[in-house]
């Protein structure tokens, strides 16, 4: 299996563009996870899909943010305007189902820079 | 508000050294807490622990939880310089389905 994959593994961009994330999660997995990692505010859940369907998106920081998870092998989140506070690593997670205590997979996350 | 501590948020040991990581949680319907392992890239799991007083133990790494104080810590003896990481605690409720992050202990292992 080939883990949780994302890309891309790092994104430099302007102010003001949009930015796409992607991440597909393990297969069988019907549970993925969109974190992101500041040196400030650690790991921080975004979002949340179960059988791809969002269940939490309360993390979700303001409306310039949003994810969508089309079928069970693809998520995208994207950040439109991007601001420099985006910057950060973003995670992409799955587990086999939400009722696990532990299965987390992390990806390698997108190292996002924006200047 | 649920809330995960981390303490310290940065260590640096030399070689062989033993070094103790602690968490303390605050969480409602708590249900587990798991200790992670960060490099450069992606979290990768060490232990989960679920009952209080019972130690979980992976070579030089182990963990105990306590629930009746609300707190863990990850020891590690005889470190090595591949130990240098940033170690993440976590707790997981019964309402929730996705992990509370502490932000990290960065340990630094010098040879």
């Amino acid at each position: 299996d080939a883990g949780v994959i994302q890309s891309p593994r790092h994104e430099v961009t302007e102010m003001g563009q949009e930015v796409t994330l992607r991440c597909k999660p393990i297969s069988g997995h019907n549970s993925l996870f969109w974190y992101r990692q500041t040196m400030m505010r650690g790991l921080e859940l975004l979002i949340y899909f179960n059988n791809n369907v969002p269940i939490d998106d309360s993390g979700m920081p303001e409306d310039r943010f949003s994810a969508k998870m089309p079928n069970a092998s693809f998520s995208t989140l994207k950040i439109q305007p991007s601001e420099p506070r985006d910057s950060a690593v973003y995670f992409c997670a799955s587990k086999p189902n939400p009722g696990l205590l532990y299965g987390y997979t992390f990806g390698s996350g997108t190292r996002l820079t924006v200047v | 508000e649920d809330k995960v501590v981390q303490s310290p948020l940065s260590l640096v040991v030399h070689e062989g050294d033993t070094v103790t990581l602690n968490c303390s949680y605050e969480v409602t319907n708590f249900r587990s807490l798991l200790w992670y392992k960060q490099e450069k890239k992606a979290p990768t799991f060490l232990f989960m622990l679920t009952s209080s007083g019972i130690e979980k133990k992976s070579g030089r790494l182990s963990s105990i939880l306590d629930k009746k104080e609300l707190f863990s810590i990850l020891n590690i003896t005889a470190t090595q310089t591949g130990d240098s990481a940033i170690y993440l605690c976590a707790a997981n409720s019964n309402s929730g389905y996705a992990l509370n992050f502490g932000k990290g202990t960065s340990l630094l292992v010098t040879p």
